[in-house]
Formats: structure tokens, C-alpha cells, sequence
């Protein structure tokens, strides 16, 4: 069956390092990838999202790479702050609508 | 402009009884989804419509069911409660008919069953 899978449920950093967070896929093929931020209590907040034939795409400090070979995306933010803390999902979706499936979330905490 | 506007922001229902949930998209906004976000199941999708058509249903039981109105407003409603339904409902809105566009989410509205 379909999936689609964040790796770490939690990453811990120091402020100004570079945060790295993996989505992979398995058993389909997403025509895109999207990336949000989620803080507690509140509804996701879209980032960034990228097409197949995309390699990479990037926004400010955020870039994010779809690896069609891998199967797997990762999202980086660069010289992190306290405020980048939240949890970030990985969304897949096709060009059937605009169905969203999410992978499980990765809980980010950027330490000062 | 106006965001998605979810309402209402908290409820508590007893099981049995039966929750309407109301989300207005953002003006001009056609496509509107339903997410239920669990801490064990995390973000899984419900439904979408779009132009008052239901497009795609996830896998839910027949007890949850969608509308989607003229104006694009949209309401989903669930059945017989159960437990298992305690969730934070998530409400999206998009421009377009198709993905390859921006998705905007509203705060949600939290169900608690009791």
C-alpha cells in the first residue's frame, strides 16, 4: 500500500546549525511533494512544495529536494533559530484533487 | 484577506450523539478538504469538494459525510459518535482544481467524546 514516512520523530539542534528532515515514499509516485510547519494547537502552515521534475526548490532559509530515485525528500533549514521549533509535515499528492497524504510529522526543537 | 474560518473552535460531545462541523474557505477559494488529525493516526484525509462535488473520500466509515454549499462553504457531519472520534478536525482550502497549488489550512475544530 501507499506510504509515506518521516524517519525521525523528534531532531534536537543547536541554533545556527542547519536542520535536515527526510520524508520517504514507498510503492507510489507523488506527482508532488509539499512540506508544512505545524505549532501546537494551530492548523499546518504550507512551506514549500515541489514537482517531480524538481530537483530542488528553495524559499529564504528553507530548501527542499525531491530525489524521484530515492523516493525521498528532504527539507533543510538553515542557520536555525528558537522560533524554526514546531513540528513539520510531508505531504504527497497526485493530480486528482487536492487529497493530501501526510507522513507522521518531525517535532524540531532548535536549542539557544 | 480572511483565512479559512473553522467553527466551532472547541466542542464536547457525548457518544451517541451526532457533531456538525462548519469551515468557510477563503473568498475565491473553490476546492475544500477535510483532515482528521489524531495523535496516534496523525493527519488523514476525509474528503474533498469541489464545485459542490464530492472528488475524493478517504477511508472513513459511512458515519462521516460532507456538503459542500453554492457559495463554497462546507460542513462535515459525523454520526454516532464514538471515542475514537475525540480528534482536532482540520478544514483546507485551495484556488485550484488541482494539486501543484498552495493549501491553506484553518486552526481546526478540537471534538472531544465523552
Amino acid at each position: 500500500s501507499q506510504k509515506i514516512e518521516q524517519n525521525s520523530e523528534a531532531l534536537n539542534i543547536q541554533e545556527g546549525k542547519t536542520a535536515t528532515l527526510t520524508c520517504n515514499y514507498t510503492n507510489y509516485s507523488p506527482a508532488y511533494l509539499q512540506w508544512y510547519r505545524q505549532d501546537p494547537g494551530r492548523g499546518p502552515v504550507f512551506l514549500l512544495l515541489i514537482r517531480e521534475n524538481e530537483k530542488e526548490k528553495r524559499k529564504e532559509r528553507l530548501k527542499v529536494t525531491f530525489d524521484t530515485t530515492l523516493k525521498q525528500s528532504l527539507f533543510h533549514i538553515t542557520a536555525s533559530q528558537p522560533a524554526d521549533s514546531a513540528t513539520y509535515l510531508c505531504a504527497s499528492s497526485n493530480n486528482a484533487g487536492n487529497m493530501l497524504t501526510f507522513g507522521g510529522g518531525t517535532r524540531l526543537m532548535v536549542k539557544p | 484577506k480572511a483565512g479559512v474560518t473553522q467553527t466551532p473552535r472547541y466542542l464536547i460531545k457525548t457518544r451517541g450523539q451526532q457533531v456538525t462541523l462548519s469551515c468557510s474557505p477563503i473568498s475565491g477559494h473553490r476546492s475544500v478538504s477535510w483532515y482528521q488529525q489524531t495523535p496516534g493516526q496523525g493527519l488523514q484525509f476525509l474528503f474533498e469538494y469541489f464545485s459542490e462535488t464530492q472528488r475524493n473520500k478517504g477511508n472513513f466509515p459511512g458515519r462521516f459525510s460532507g456538503r459542500q454549499f453554492s457559495n463554497s462553504r462546507s460542513e462535515m457531519n459525523v454520526s454516532t459518535l464514538e471515542l475514537g472520534d475525540s480528534a482536532l478536525y482540520l478544514c483546507a482550502s485551495s484556488s485550484a482544481a488541482y494539486s501543484g497549488n498552495t493549501i491553506y489550512f484553518g486552526e481546526g475544530s478540537w471534538l472531544t467524546v465523552v
